[in-house]
């Protein structure tokens, strides 16, 4: 089946600016996951779902940054007021089940904010 | 602090040799580990995955081994081919207060030359 999609492939925003990031996850997970990629570093924890429990949200670096996760499927990370510091490949992963599951990545969304 | 260092940071072979790729990490208490390959503009993708009881894990021409008691792990790659050139990434989970968490490596970009 078809795997987990992001879209768009690549944004370019202006600074201040405000972002949606768009995840499909794999049919059927009920996992989902978002990650931040900054060049040269690991990949950062953002914010996790899991069926219809509540959000963990320890990883998101300020309160610019927001998820939801619309019928247990479809997930949108929005940044408020971009800075350049955000500039980065946003990862998107999904698992059948909860963590202990084998996660299924996307091929990213390279934002890049001048 | 859990952490998960990998070295070398980038390496350069030529196809058809083999090489061994580290991964160092003071994550605790330990769950498991596991080894992603990142092609240029993909999501990572798994390789294998190891509990604290297994030390070594073959998937084709990967082979992993973990040494839970000096807390290192390697990735043997044989035979290389063009298509290994992407970055590796380690990643070490743990639980927390019943929830698992993971700490990523930044990662070896390796690249291999016909």
């Amino acid at each position: 089946g078809a795997g987990v999609s992001q879209s768009p492939s690549n944004k370019v925003t202006e600074k201040g600016k405000d972002v949606e990031l768009r995840c499909d996850p794999i049919s059927g997970h009920t996992a989902l996951y978002w990650y931040r990629q900054s060049l040269g570093q690991g990949l950062e924890f953002l914010i996790y779902f899991q069926g219809n429990s509540a959000p963990d949200k320890s990883g998101l670096p300020s309160d610019r940054f927001s998820a939801e996760r619309t019928g247990g499927s479809v997930s949108t990370l929005t940044i408020q007021r971009t800075q350049q510091e955000d500039s980065a490949v946003y990862l998107c992963a999904s698992s059948l089940g909860d963590r202990s599951y084998e996660q299924y990545f996307g091929p990213g969304t390279r934002l890049t904010v001048t | 602090k859990n952490q998960v260092e990998q070295s070398p940071q980038s390496l350069i072979i030529l196809e058809g040799k083999n090489c061994t790729l580290q991964c160092n990490y003071t994550v605790s208490p330990f769950s498991n580990l596991r080894w992603y390959k990142q092609d240029t503009g993909r999501g990572p993708v798994s390789l294998t995955i190891m509990t604290f009881s297994e030390n070594t894990k073959s998937n084709g021409r990967y082979t992993a081994t973990l040494d839970a008691d000096t807390k290192q792990s390697s990735l043997h790659i044989t035979a290389s081919q063009l298509s290994d050139s992407a970055s590796y990434i380690c990643v070490v989970s743990y639980l927390l207060s019943g929830t698992y968490k993971y700490i990523f490596g930044t990662g070896t970009r390796l690249k291999v030359l016909a």
